[in-house]
């Protein structure tokens, strides 16, 4: 079945450290997006990639870092920079053109 | 930027009741989708309506692209429907949703 993965589920990360988080598509989308979701919040855009290795900043970029190898991966990179990580961060997809979005069932975030 | 207001925040049923969800934009209507997100975390694609009137089963939308509103009606309630709906909207040309911060819903027994 096609759809997108995220990993790790849950993921701890001291203070001063850089995690990275992972997105995996199978579903020949040509789009792919970061949103960071806090307590009680709807969706903030951090990231998104229209096309293999290109990608623009949304509205919260400050502290994390893409990159976009290959069409079916775009991986998240919270930096140190970033002083308040924790969050539930999702992954979306969808077709160029389209705009239907698929989710990842997300990624658990939390500084220890 | 965009702004998408949603209303009410929160909303409790008793079950096999029925309900509206308001999403108001501040833009032009583009590219507006109805999203449900379980208590999980998962979000799923409801509905793509930048206008006009969709059905799927017990759940229907209608966008009034001219009014600036969207609304997701939810008939004969049950436990499953329970969690946070989202409705977003992205500028003209664009792909990038703007979510509003949604209402969670609650059916209970």
């Amino acid at each position: 079945d096609g759809g997108i993965t995220q990993s790790p589920k849950y993921l701890f990360r001291k203070e001063g450290q850089n995690v990275t988080l992972s997105c995996e598509q199978n579903l020949n989308h040509d789009a792919m997006y970061w949103y960071r979701q806090d307590p009680g919040q709807g969706l903030r855009l951090i990231y998104y990639s229209q096309i293999v290795n290109d990608f623009q900043k949304g509205d919260i970029a400050e502290g994390y870092s893409v990159s976009r190898e290959k069409k079916e991966s775009f991986p998240l990179t919270v930096t140190s920079a970033q002083k308040n990580p924790t969050a539930f961060y999702l992954c979306a997809s969808s077709v160029q053109g389209e705009y239907g979005y698929t989710f990842g069932s997300g990624t658990r975030l939390t500084v220890v | 930027g965009i702004q998408v207001e949603q209303s009410p925040p929160d909303l409790i049923l008793q079950e096999g009741a029925n309900s509206t969800l308001r999403c108001n934009f501040s833009d032009s209507v583009n590219n507006l989708q109805w999203f449900h997100q379980n208590p999980w975390g998962q979000l799923i694609n409801l509905f793509y309506i930048p206008s006009g009137t969709k059905q799927n089963g017990r759940l229907s939308a209608t966008t009034v692209a001219t009014e600036r509103y969207s609304l997701l009606y939810i008939s004969s309630s049950q436990t499953t429907d329970s969690g946070v709906y989202f409705c977003a909207n992205s500028g003209a040309g664009s792909y990038q949703l703007t979510f509003g911060k949604g209402t969670k819903l609650s059916v209970i027994p």
